[in-house]
């Protein structure tokens, strides 16, 4: 019974470049979130989807980022256009479609560094 | 403005201390407080409070929630070097539809020596 899978562990990136982070949910759940660990810092949410559908994102920067999680395959985290303080852990999770009062549970992450 | 604090930042201990972690927070609608343990990989769930009063526990771990003084503590007896890692607290606000919005603390390191 695989937990969330994400991927690739570790993205180097030059400034400029696109990045793009997958995540495959736990086997059932439909509803994926991408958190934001900057250094020092706590997590951040910043985007709830569900198969097709951006439900929440509040927390998603206004620019160069985007997030989808398709009728088929894993969802994509896309930061177009590198910048340095890009660089952070993003940390994707998910859940069933019933999951109110249910805990989150997390991938091991995608290490982001831009250089 | 939702927010959630921990205390302390950091914590040093040596192995068969018992410790205690502080998560007091503000959010609207409060839904549920969740621990989570780091180490160098993904958060790891520990526990979910959604009353008042009702201790959980789990082994060696356990935690109470106080709604009405709006904060948490997380109890861990009998310190292990394995239980070095850094303790994360969120609270969950109801917002109108959405979920999974975690509002997360700064976390604890703890560092159990030998």
């Amino acid at each position: 019974n695989a937990g969330v899978m994400q991927n690739p562990r570790h993205l180097v990136r030059r400034r400029g470049q696109e990045a793009r982070l997958r995540c495959s949910p736990m086997k059932g759940h439909s509803h994926v979130y991408w958190y934001r660990q900057l250094p020092e810092e706590g997590l951040k949410f910043m985007v709830y989807l569900q198969k097709e559908n951006i439900i929440d994102e509040s927390g998603m920067p206004k620019e160069r980022f985007s997030a989808e999680f398709p009728k088929e395959g894993p969802s994509i985290l896309r930061i177009q256009q590198v910048v340095r303080g890009d660089s952070a852990a993003y940390f994707c999770a998910s859940s069933p479609e019933n999951s109110y009062n249910s805990p989150l549970h997390f991938g091991n992450g995608t290490r982001l560094t831009v250089t | 403005e939702d927010k959630v604090v921990q205390s302390p930042l950091s914590l040093v201990v040596h192995e068969g201390d018992t410790v205690t972690l502080n998560c007091s927070y503000e959010v609207t609608n409060f839904r549920s407080l969740l621990w989570y343990k780091q180490e160098k990989k993904a958060p790891t769930f520990l526990f979910m409070l959604t009353s008042s009063g009702i201790e959980k526990k789990s082994g060696r771990l356990s935690s109470i929630l106080d709604k009405k003084e709006l904060f948490s503590i997380l109890n861990i007896t009998a310190t292990q070097t394995g239980d070095s890692a850094v303790y994360l607290c969120a609270v969950e606000g109801n917002y109108g539809g959405s979920q999974g919005n975690l509002i997360f603390g700064k976390g604890t390191k703890l560092s159990v020596k030998p």
